[in-house]
């Protein structure tokens, strides 16, 4: 069946720090892929998502490209704040229609000042 | 437009007592979704409805129904509590088509204590 993996955390970095968070998945034909960020005490909220391989997408200074060779959609950002703290989900949709989203297990970020 | 919302935010039971949470969306979504999320399970997946008057099982249905009787609610029953349903509960909904396809919106979360 279809999965998504992604690193562990919980992932520490200073402010300004470069961040990447890995997500890899398993799934048949062609998914959409997508991250979700979770602020404390907050639901989940869409963050970026991409359709199709070689798709980048961004959003608020994140980026991940569908990079279908390698299964994978990391997530990245080049100069991490305070507010950027949060737990990231990967998720995947393999397009069918009744299929649920497929979750990752989160990777909880902290950004020190 | 207020999205998904969820009501109650926060509830205490008793262990044996029931409750229902109840899950509302305005945005016309044909797919409605529960989940439970306990610290370091991520999400997992409670039931679902791909329309009205249907629901489906998900990863971790047992302890746990639901019905849909209207297009914008979905209502996720405990019949009788226990201290393992003690978690935080997420509803979600999802566009399943146009150019917002498959994206999920949640709402803000219950959080459960079952003592």
């Amino acid at each position: 069946g279809n999965s998504v993996t992604q690193m562990e955390g919980p992932v520490t970095l200073s402010e300004e720090a470069f961040l990447t968070i890995n997500c890899t998945y398993t799934a048949t034909g062609y998914p959409s892929l997508f991250w979700y960020v979770q602020y404390p005490g907050e639901g989940l909220q869409l963050l970026l998502k991409a359709t199709k391989a070689d798709d980048k997408g961004s959003n608020k200074g994140f980026e991940a490209t569908y990079r279908k060779e390698t299964t994978s959609f990391h997530l990245e950002k080049g100069s991490v704040q305070v507010s950027d703290s949060a737990v990231y989900f990967c998720a995947l949709s393999d397009n069918s229609g009744n299929t649920p989203l497929v979750f990752g297990k989160g990777t909880r970020l902290s950004v020190i000042a | 437009n207020a999205g998904v919302t969820q009501t109650p935010k926060f509830r205490v039971l008793k262990t044996g007592q029931s409750m229902t949470l109840l899950c509302a969306q305005d945005m016309n979504h044909e797919y409605m979704y529960w989940y439970r999320q306990d610290p370091g399970m991520g999400l997992r997946l409670i039931h679902y409805s791909v329309g009205e008057g249907t629901t489906a099982k998900g990863e971790v249905p047992d302890g746990y129904n639901v019905s849909r009787l209207k297009k914008q609610n979905f209502l996720l029953g405990l019949e009788s509590a226990a201290p393992s349903q003690t978690s935080v509960y997420f509803c979600a909904s999802i566009l399943t088509g146009g150019l917002r396809r498959n994206e999920q919106y949640f709402g803000p979360g219950t959080r459960l204590t079952v003592t």
